[in-house]
């Protein structure tokens, strides 16, 4: 089966760092996504790991540990307009023939 | 100049209608999906193809039917439709082992 968990709710301020946990299991393993969603929008792209290690892009970055299952996205310099879902999600298969969806981690930034 | 078009955006409808909702990317990706998010926000893959052809269908009803009449499209047509299908219907693209472009969705209300 898959299984994708992340925190339902995070609350974090302006300016602070926040850290938003990503454990997975699944049939296969062809890369792991971070995707931002505002409310009533469309997920935008914010990542992607396939191998170990530490992405930066920004004020954003991803890491990725294979053999734990485990990914996390981290936010520096929090802006209010970073309020929004944010959700992890793997390719089981080859191809991208699908993506693999966790309930998503909603982050509120307060001033 | 939207990557991923659908429309329309908002749909309301009776049980036991039947209704399509249309998908279009200028991206020229190869693959296309269609993903369904409930209301608690769970974003879950419904169809995927690839060139015109179904690679994936995740255990999807039959009253719903996706249709590709080119690569570049990729409609769907839900028959009878329930209570349990309101949600939001996302439309999305990628180009293999890169990431997904998702459309704005479409949120179908069934009454």
């Amino acid at each position: 089966g898959q299984n994708i968990d992340q925190p339902t709710e995070m609350t974090a301020t302006e300016g602070a760092i926040v850290q938003i946990n990503c454990t997975y299991q699944t049939s296969g393993f062809n890369g792991l996504f971070w995707y931002q969603q505002h409310a009533g929008e469309a997920p935008t792209f914010l990542s992607y790991n396939v191998l170990d290690g530490l992405e930066e892009k920004g004020r954003f970055s991803s890491f990725l540990s294979r053999s734990k299952g485990y990914s996390y996205l981290l936010l520096k310099e929090l802006q209010m307009k970073d309020s929004a879902s944010y959700l992890c999600a793997v390719s089981p298969n080859t191809g991208f023939q699908k993506l693999v969806f966790g309930t998503g981690t909603r982050l509120l930034v307060s001033p | 100049d939207t990557a991923v078009s659908q429309t329309p955006k908002y749909l309301v409808t009776q049980m036991g209608n039947d209704k399509s909702i249309k998908c279009e990317q200028n991206l020229g990706h190869d693959t296309m999906y269609w993903y369904k998010q409930d209301s608690k926000k769970f974003l879950k893959i419904m169809f995927s193809y690839n060139n015109k052809e179904l690679i994936i269908n995740e255990t999807v009803p039959n009253r719903f039917s996706p249709k590709s009449p080119d690569k570049a499209h990729l409609n769907l047509h839900i028959n009878s439709l329930e209570l349990g299908d309101s949600a939001v219907y996302f439309c999305a693209s990628s180009q293999m082992e890169a990431e997904a472009f998702f459309g704005q969705g479409t949120r179908l209300t069934v009454v």
